[in-house]
């Protein structure tokens, strides 16, 4: 979807080495998400964000950080990369309305491998 | 605790018969349920939705039903044709996160 793009769209890196995952959307949208998708898993909610500077864990927060300093771009950082952080990583953006979540509109993924 | 479950991991159909996939989930606070689709190497896509003030909803080919007392949510899709192949992601909320199923791969065989 062209109002959000992730990079870098495919990545390996060492086990122990610091690695972050950009988000950005051009859609002015307040809430973002990180997800990772894993096999047996679906997605799963790493970290959010409902607004510059606010941001919460999900249910698999361990490991990761994230900010948000401007509307349109939400980091996800990797402090010490593990091999269990394998995994593709995606970004998604939802327009609360009245208090309503209609859903998300989602990113192309990045692939990240830990080796 | 996986609260949105798919428990096929996958389903094949002929192509022109109809495909349904299965979702349960456990909190009776979620109010509003989606489906998604997602093709490989893609982000997943939104397909359909479904409130829970409503038991039904359909668009095109793609029918949603909503059984609340049996926490049980399901997607038809008559007539399944081969560009559905695709893996579909059933997911709930009751607010501003969604928590999504394991999903289903569906192969409709030509």
């Amino acid at each position: 979807d062209a109002g959000i793009t992730q990079s870098p769209r495919h990545k390996v890196t060492e086990t122990g080495t610091p690695v972050t995952l950009r988000c950005h959307q051009t859609e002015n949208h307040r809430y973002m998400y990180w997800y990772r998708q894993d096999p047996g898993h679906g997605l799963r909610l790493i970290h959010y964000s409902y607004g510059v500077k606010d941001t919460d864990k999900g249910e698999v927060s361990d490991g990761y950080s994230v900010s948000r300093s401007k509307t349109e771009d939400f980091l996800l950082t990797l402090e010490s990369a593990t091999s269990s952080q394998t995994s593709v990583y995606f970004c998604a953006i939802s327009d609360n309305r009245q208090g309503v979540n209609y859903g998300y509109t989602f990113g192309s993924g990045t692939r990240l491998t830990v080796v | 605790d996986q609260q949105v479950k798919q428990n096929s991991p996958s389903l094949s159909v002929q192509e022109g018969r109809i495909s349904i996939l299965n979702c349960d989930y456990t909190n009776s606070m979620f109010d509003y349920f989606l489906w998604y689709k997602k093709y490989p190497a893609e982000g997943p896509t939104f397909l359909i939705s479904i409130s829970s003030i409503k038991d039904k909803n359909e668009d095109g080919r793609f029918t949603v039903f909503l059984n609340k007392s049996a926490k049980h949510l399901s997607l038809h899709i008559v007539p399944s044709q081969p560009g559905d192949s695709a893996v579909y992601f059933c997911a709930a909320s009751s607010g501003n996160q969604f928590y999504f199923g394991t999903g289903t791969s569906l192969t409709v065989i030509p």
